[in-house]
């Protein structure tokens, strides 16, 4: 089973409009990490934004906001007043043990989306 | 702060060859991770270095073969490329290896491509 699934290949929003780009993951691990990256055409990943899975609050940096709905399992990204500078894949991350104990951690990504802000 | 660099930018080998792909961290940064990403397989996990010693390795043949030096400086070697080892190899530095909140911040990447 795939540990992080983004089911949206392409999303399209009009530009200065919101968007949620959709994230659930899969995990029995009850201490894990939630990341947010974005990637231009450029190639290079730019990190935007982190959950906790003890985070009792939903984190939020600047335009961008996380859903996170922890029974659910899912950390949906909400972009607010989409730029054209926004057109970029975006992937989720889940950061998690590899072993009991916790000493050994592996970073595992979405397959992406690819989101294009219409003007 | 300078940001995670990676040398080269661009590189076309031909089968059988073998290629040196630099990363230098953030500074501060102790830990390096290196990506592979593919339009066919996504974001793979290759190796993660902390205090030259690799702490995680994914599931890659043993071509692949990378090194951390005493200034968080990271090296990955591919030795006998194959074509379907053309892609954009990633490095991502952190300040330390461990715990769920250990963000990764990542280089250009080295677009490789094998003839």
């Amino acid at each position: 089973a795939q540990k992080i699934t983004q089911t949206q290949p392409g999303m399209f929003v009009q530009e200065k409009e919101a968007v949620t780009l959709d994230c659930t993951y899969d995990t029995s691990d009850p201490s894990y990490g939630l990341f947010w990256y974005k990637q231009p055409s450029s190639g290079e990943m730019i990190f935007l934004i982190y959950q906790g899975s003890y985070d009792q609050q939903n984190a939020t940096e600047g335009r961008y906001s996380l859903n996170f709905q922890k029974a659910r399992k899912s950390a949906n990204l909400v972009i607010s007043a989409s730029q054209l500078g926004d057109s970029a894949m975006y992937f989720c991350a889940m950061r998690e043990t590899l072993n009991s104990g916790g000493s050994n951690y592996k970073l595992t990504f979405g397959k992406g989306t690819l989101l294009t802000v219409n003007p | 702060k300078a940001g995670v660099t990676q040398t080269p930018r661009y590189l076309i080998k031909t089968r059988g060859q073998q290629v040196t792909l630099s990363c230098s961290p953030i500074s501060g940064h102790r830990s390096v991770s290196w990506y592979q990403q593919t339009p066919g397989q996504g974001l793979q996990f290759l190796f993660e270095y902390f205090s030259e010693t690799q702490r995680n390795k994914g599931n890659f043949p043993g071509r692949f073969s990378g090194r951390q030096f005493s200034n968080s400086r990271s090296e990955m070697n591919v030795s006998t490329l194959e074509l379907g080892d053309s892609a954009l190899y990633l490095c991502a530095s952190s300040l330390e290896a461990g715990g769920i909140t250990d963000t990764q911040y990542f280089g250009p990447g080295t677009r490789l491509t094998v003839l």
